[in-house]
């Protein structure tokens, strides 16, 4: 079974700061991880996901993540937020095999001040 | 640009009235889920068809039901509405459920 843990379910940063939401794992096997941002009454659109291979994964509207086994780690960073990137952020893991379902963490809004 | 539609984007139903929401894909994805999510909470996942094999979560409540008539299209009914059951409703697909998901832009359900 996998579970995804988001640390901060509100994040407040000045625009132009570095934004950095937590996300910590728990996976029995290899997991797949993913990061989705939501805005208001929209779906969920994915921002990147770490299958394998590079451990730093880079996705779209300049954010990335570092996947780190040794701390069950996949935080998501950006260097200089901006006003648009507010929204919220989903966290989520999923095993590597057929019949593993993508389980969400609690989420994480974003603000940012001008 | 393949993707998936939701419709309608709002929905406003009575109490105990019968709603259907509809989902259809151009991805030719075999994998179709359906997720509720309430305000300020993570999407839930009620069901999902592997291709035509209809796969129902353990505590998805019996009101809801899901048709695929084909590979493009899946229905999620409500049979009876109740308050409860307001939230966003999302549609999403994927390739033998291994991977990142491709999400529509929801169904916001009223109940009144």
């Amino acid at each position: 079974a996998q579970s995804v843990t988001q640390l901060g379910s509100h994040v407040s940063v000045s625009e132009g700061a570095l934004v950095l939401l937590r996300c910590n794992y728990s996976s029995s096997v290899p997991p797949y991880l993913f990061w989705y941002v939501q805005y208001p009454n929209q779906g969920l659109q994915l921002l990147l996901k770490y299958t394998s291979a590079a451990t730093l994964v880079k996705g779209i509207n300049g954010f990335e993540a570092e996947f780190k086994k040794s701390e069950t780690s996949f935080h998501l960073t950006k260097p200089s937020a901006h006003m648009s990137d507010a929204a919220e952020y989903f966290c989520a893991v999923s095993g590597r095999n057929a019949g593993n379902m993508l389980t969400f963490g609690g989420g994480t809004r974003l603000m940012v001040k001008p | 640009d393949a993707m998936v539609i939701q419709n309608p984007r709002y929905q406003v139903t009575q109490f105990g009235k019968p709603v259907t929401l509809s989902c259809s894909q151009t991805l030719n994805h075999n994998v179709m889920y359906w997720y509720q999510q309430k305000s300020s909470q993570a999407p839930k996942l009620l069901f999902h068809y592997y291709d035509k094999d209809f796969n129902n979560e353990a505590d998805t409540p019996d009101n809801f039901q899901s048709r695929r008539p084909n590979t493009s299209f899946c229905f999620l009914d409500i049979r009876s509405p109740g308050l409860g059951d307001a939230a966003m409703y999302l549609c999403a697909t994927s390739r033998d459920e291994v991977g990142g998901y491709t999400f529509g832009s929801g169904t916001r359900l009223t109940v009144v």
